[in-house]
C-alpha cells in the first residue's frame, strides 16, 4: 500500500513570496490533516478535512494560509505572503474514516520550508 | 485549556526498558491517547494507541491510570535504532475537539 505522498520535499523562498505544497493521501482515506512542525516542537494542526469538508481550521492563519481538498482526495496548502516565522516542516497525514477521537494517522515525509 | 506535557529528553542503554510519560489535563472518558515515533527528516510513525488501562502490541505498551491525567509509553529492551523523538497525541473532546501533540521527548539510546 502506497503511503502519503508530499511534494516538494524542500522549498526555499524569500519573505513575501508565495508557496504551495501538495499532498496525496493514502487511497480511500477520508480524513486529511495538515500540520506545521517548527524545529524542536511537536506538530501543530493547521487544518483537518473530512472528504472535501473542513472539520477544524481554528489554528490556520487565514490571513495568509489557505488549503483546499478538491474532490476529497488530493490537497494543496498555500502560503501567501510568506513570513520568516513560517519556516518549518509542513506535514500531511491521512486517516481511514472520520478522524474522530484521535483515529490513527499516517504521515507523509513532510515539506521543509525555509523563508529567507 | 487543553495541554500535553512530556519530558524534553531521556537517556537509556541498549537492553533497558524505557518509560515516557505524557500528562494531559481535561481528557474525556473516551478520548484516545496515541504515541508516535519520529526520526530526522521523516514524518511521525504510529506506535500505539489506547484510552484506558493497558494496551500492548509487538513494540510497546501503553499504561493509562484510572484518573486518565497521564499516560506512559513503555518500550521494552530498547536498541540503538529506538533513538528518536517520541510524541503523545491526545484528542480532547468535551467542547475542545482538538488534536494536541506534546512537544516531544528526545530519547537517546547508548551502547
Amino acid at each position: 500500500e502506497a503511503g502519503v505522498a508530499q511534494s516538494p520535499r524542500y522549498k526555499i523562498i524569500e519573505k513575501r513570496q508565495s508557496v504551495a505544497f501538495w499532498c496525496n493521501p493514502i487511497s480511500g482515506h477520508a480524513t486529511l490533516y495538515w500540520y506545521q512542525q517548527i524545529l524542536g516542537q511537536g506538530p501543530k494542526l493547521l487544518i483537518q478535512f473530512q472528504n472535501n469538508g473542513v472539520v477544524d481550521d481554528s489554528q490556520l492563519p487565514k490571513d495568509r494560509f489557505s488549503a483546499e481538498r478538491l474532490k476529497g482526495v488530493d490537497s494543496t496548502l498555500k502560503i501567501q505572503p510568506a513570513k520568516l516565522e513560517d519556516s518549518a516542516v509542513y506535514l500531511c497525514a491521512s486517516s481511514p474514516t472520520s478522524g474522530a477521537s484521535g483515529e490513527t494517522q499516517y504521515f507523509g515525509p513532510g515539506t521543509r520550508l525555509l523563508v529567507l | 485549556l487543553a495541554k500535553t506535557t512530556q519530558p524534553i529528553s531521556m537517556d537509556s542503554y541498549e537492553g533497558q526498558e524505557v518509560n515516557i510519560t505524557c500528562s494531559h489535563n481535561n481528557i474525556a472518558t473516551n478520548d484516545y491517547i496515541t504515541w508516535y515515533q519520529q526520526f530526522p527528516s521523516q514524518g511521525p510513525r504510529f506506535i500505539i494507541q489506547g484510552y484506558k488501562t493497558k494496551v500492548t502490541n509487538e513494540v510497546a505498551s501503553l499504561f493509562i491510570p484510572a484518573d486518565r491525567k497521564s499516560s506512559t509509553l513503555s518500550l521494552p529492551r530498547v536498541s540503538l535504532s529506538d533513538t528518536a523523538v517520541y510524541y503523545c497525541l491526545v484528542f480532547f473532546s468535551g467542547g475542545y475537539n482538538k488534536l494536541i501533540f506534546g512537544a516531544g521527548t528526545r530519547l537517546a539510546v547508548h551502547p
